[in-house]
């Protein structure tokens, strides 16, 4: 079936350090990726997406690589900040629209 | 500009009842999505509503039941309520249009089912 994990549960960061969140996919099939960053008591708010047609993508401060061939999905936050600690979600679907199977996330903390 | 809004923001049900949940999508959405997510895991997806209609469904029993309005937003039932329903449920919206946009969340509703 389909199925989205993430390799490292907890990923704990100096502030000022990059962070790098990694997550595998195991449906071929899928053509969209997305990276949704939650708060304790909120909900999942997008931080970047990536279509199957690109290896990466940057936005402020993040970069969202794929890597179709060993299906790999990375974040990458550049120079961590104390807002940045949350629960990070990978997520995957055929289309940006459609239904999305997401991972179990990393936890991300970050140290002053 | 309002983002997802979702409403009740918490909720407490016995076993056996019946719950409404409520989503209004993001200005300019016309699709709308639901996830369950149980505390400590990712949203799990449950259907989506485009047209007023029931698009796509996930592993979900039919106590899980949903409708959209002519006015995009939704509602999701769920009946004979179980402990094991207690969870936060998501709605996120979206545009089809020609290219489809990414799905925006609302804060979600509590539910523990006692």
């Amino acid at each position: 079936g389909e199925s989205v994990g993430l390799h490292l549960p907890t990923l704990s960061v100096q502030e000022g350090d990059n962070s790098i969140i990694n997550c595998a996919y195991s449906n071929s099939a899928s053509d969209y990726f997305i990276w949704y960053k939650q708060e304790s008591g909120k909900g999942p708010q997008f931080i970047i997406d990536i279509r199957s047609n690109m290896d990466k993508r940057q936005g402020q401060r993040v970069t969202v690589l794929l890597n179709k061939t060993v299906k790999h999905l990375s974040l990458q936050i550049a120079a961590t900040q104390p807002g940045d600690s949350a629960v990070y979600f990978c997520a995957e679907g055929a289309a940006a629209g459609n239904k999305l199977t997401f991972g179990g996330g990393t936890r991300v903390l970050v140290k002053p | 500009d309002a983002g997802v809004t979702q409403s009740p923001t918490h909720l407490i049900k016995t076993r056996g009842q019946q719950v409404t949940l409520r989503c209004s999508p993001k200005s300019g959405h016309d699709t709308v999505s639901w996830y369950q997510q149980a505390l400590g895991q990712g949203p799990q997806f449950i259907f989506q509503y485009y047209e007023e209609e029931e698009r796509q469904r996930g592993n979900f029993p039919d106590r899980f039941s949903g409708h959209q309005f002519p006015n995009y937003s939704s509602e999701l039932n769920v009946n004979a309520l179980l402990l094991g329903d207690s969870a936060l449920y998501l709605c996120a919206s979206s545009f089809q249009g020609r290219t489809q946009e990414t799905q925006y969340f609302g804060p979600g509703t509590r539910l523990l089912v006692l």
